[in-house]
């Protein structure tokens, strides 16, 4: 049983472009999370989806959008990159039937340059 | 809003040694608490939660934290630390249960010497 995967593992972009991250959940799971963290501070609560539909944000710009898919994989969008943005992006994956259980990928490692 | 404070940023501890690692909270009713740990180009996994009842909650890996409502405060302890229990660890605080929306601390690092 896969856990959840996220593509891809590294990625290097300039300021001022746009990046899309991927993240496909633990079989069986139908919400995801996104969480940004950076460099020697705990994740931050970017948004979550559940049935296609964006649940949950927290308290980032919306340069930061997302996506969720049919099969319930979901896709991290961030326009406009700054060099603040650099960090690495965790998924997380949930049954919205079973209480507080995350499931976290290994993460997108982004810099921006 | 709820927040977490883990005090050290980082903890050096022998192996054999025993390990504690400090949580504190800030939120009005009792919180969702979670502690998660994190290793080097891993993602993070949950050692153990507590939502009510018992307030010495028992986790995976040895670990177990326990809540004490009049310190605010879910500390992790562990009687006998192993070599690969060298990671990050993150206390997390979730206001309910259905948001997963959970609010992190900084983190503390642990480093073991043999």
């Amino acid at each position: 049983d896969a856990g959840v995967t996220q593509s891809p593992t590294h990625l290097i972009k300039t300021r001022g472009q746009q990046v899309t991250l991927r993240c496909s959940p633990k079989s069986g799971h139908d919400t995801v999370s996104w969480y940004q963290q950076a460099l020697g501070q705990g994740p931050q609560f970017i948004f979550q989806y559940y049935e296609e539909e964006e649940r949950q944000r927290g308290n980032f710009p919306d340069r930061f959008s997302g996506h969720q898919f049919p099969n319930y994989s979901s896709e991290l969008n961030v326009n406009a990159l700054l060099l603040g943005d650099s960090a690495l992006y965790l998924c997380a994956s949930s049954d919205v039937t079973q209480t507080a259980k995350l499931f976290f990928g290994s993460g997108t490692q982004l810099s921006v340059l | 809003a709820q927040s977490v404070t883990q005090p050290d940023i980082h903890i050096t501890v022998s192996e054999g040694a025993s390990l504690e690692l400090r949580c504190n909270y800030s939120y009005g009713a009792t919180p969702y608490l979670f502690w998660y740990v994190q290793s080097p180009g891993q993602g993070l996994q949950l050692l153990l939660k507590y939502f009510s009842g018992d307030t010495l909650v028992q986790g995976i890996k040895g670990f177990e934290a326990e809540f004490k409502r009049s310190q605010s405060s879910f500390n992790l302890r562990k009687p006998s630390v192993h070599w690969s229990d060298a990671a990050e660890y993150f206390c997390a605080v979730d206001n309910t249960l259905n948001d997963y929306k959970l609010s992190f601390g900084a983190g503390t690092t642990v480093t073991v010497r043999a």
